[in-house]
C-alpha cells in the first residue's frame, strides 16, 4: 500500500538554526500539506501546495516558513530560524484531489533547544 | 466557539463494550468529514470517511447530522487494540485544509 514517508524521524536543533524537513508524498497525489502538532494539542494546518505553488496557508505559516517541491518526488518544509515554540511533531500529508482523504506521513519530531 | 469540538475523554471502557464519540462543527460550509485514529506520538490514520447516509465498516459506524452539525462514531465490541485517540476532521468547501478536533482518548481495559 502506498504511503507518505518523512525524514528525519527526529531532529534536534539549536534556536536560530535552519531546519529542512523532507517528505515523499504518495506518487499519484497532487495535493500536499504540512501540519504540526504541539505535544498535547490538536493537529494544526500549516500550508497546502498544489501545482507548484502554495494554495493556502494558516497564520502559523509566517515568513520563517517556506515549502518547496525541488523535484518530482520530494516536498520540503524549511524553518529559517527556529524558535523554542517550533518544537512539535510535523506531519506531511497528501491527497489525490482537494476534497479527498488526506494521508499522513509518520512525522518528524522537532525539538528546538 | 471552536470550529471542531470533541469531548476529550478519557473514555475507559471494558473489552466488548460499545462506545460512542461525538464531534460538533461550527462552520455550515463544511462538506467532508472524517474520523482518524491516532496512537501515541504517531500520525493520524484514516479510520473512515463519514457520508450523509451514514456508513459502517465492521465494528465501526459513523453518522452525520448536518442539521445539528455533528458527527458521531460508534465502536461495537471494543478490543484492547482500539485504545487510541480518535480525531474528528472536517473539510470546508473553498479550503484545502482539514480542521481537526483535539481528539477523544479511548482506553479499552481487559
Amino acid at each position: 500500500e502506498p504511503e507518505v514517508t518523512q525524514t528525519p524521524s527526529h531532529q534536534v536543533t539549536q534556536m536560530g538554526q535552519e531546519v529542512i524537513l523532507r517528505c515523499v508524498p504518495i506518487s499519484n497525489h497532487l495535493y500536499f500539506y504540512w501540519y504540526r502538532q504541539i505535544l498535547g494539542q490538536k493537529v494544526e494546518f500549516l500550508v497546502s501546495f498544489y501545482n507548484n505553488e502554495i494554495s493556502e496557508k494558516s497564520e502559523i505559516f509566517d515568513d520563517q516558513f517556506s515549502v518547496e517541491r525541488p523535484d518530482g518526488s520530494n516536498f520540503t518544509l524549511k524553518i529559517r530560524s527556529t524558535k523554542l515554540e517550533d518544537s512539535a511533531m510535523y506531519f506531511c500529508a497528501s491527497s489525490e484531489n482537494r476534497q479527498e482523504t488526506q494521508y499522513f506521513g509518520p512525522g518528524t519530531r522537532l525539538l528546538v533547544l | 466557539r471552536k470550529e471542531v469540538e470533541q469531548d476529550p475523554g478519557p473514555f475507559n471502557v471494558p473489552e466488548g463494550a460499545t462506545v460512542a464519540f461525538n464531534c460538533t462543527y461550527s462552520n455550515s460550509a463544511s462538506q467532508s468529514f472524517f474520523w482518524y485514529r491516532q496512537d501515541c506520538r504517531k500520525e493520524p490514520k484514516l479510520l473512515m470517511s463519514v457520508y450523509s447516509s451514514g456508513n459502517e465498516d465492521g465494528r465501526f459506524t459513523a453518522q452525520l447530522n448536518r442539521a445539528s452539525q455533528y458527527i458521531s462514531l460508534l465502536i461495537r465490541d471494543s478490543k484492547l487494540s482500539d485504545s487510541a485517540t480518535y480525531l474528528c476532521a472536517v473539510w470546508r468547501a473553498g479550503s484545502y485544509q482539514l480542521t481537526f478536533g483535539k481528539g477523544t482518548k479511548l482506553s479499552v481495559i481487559p
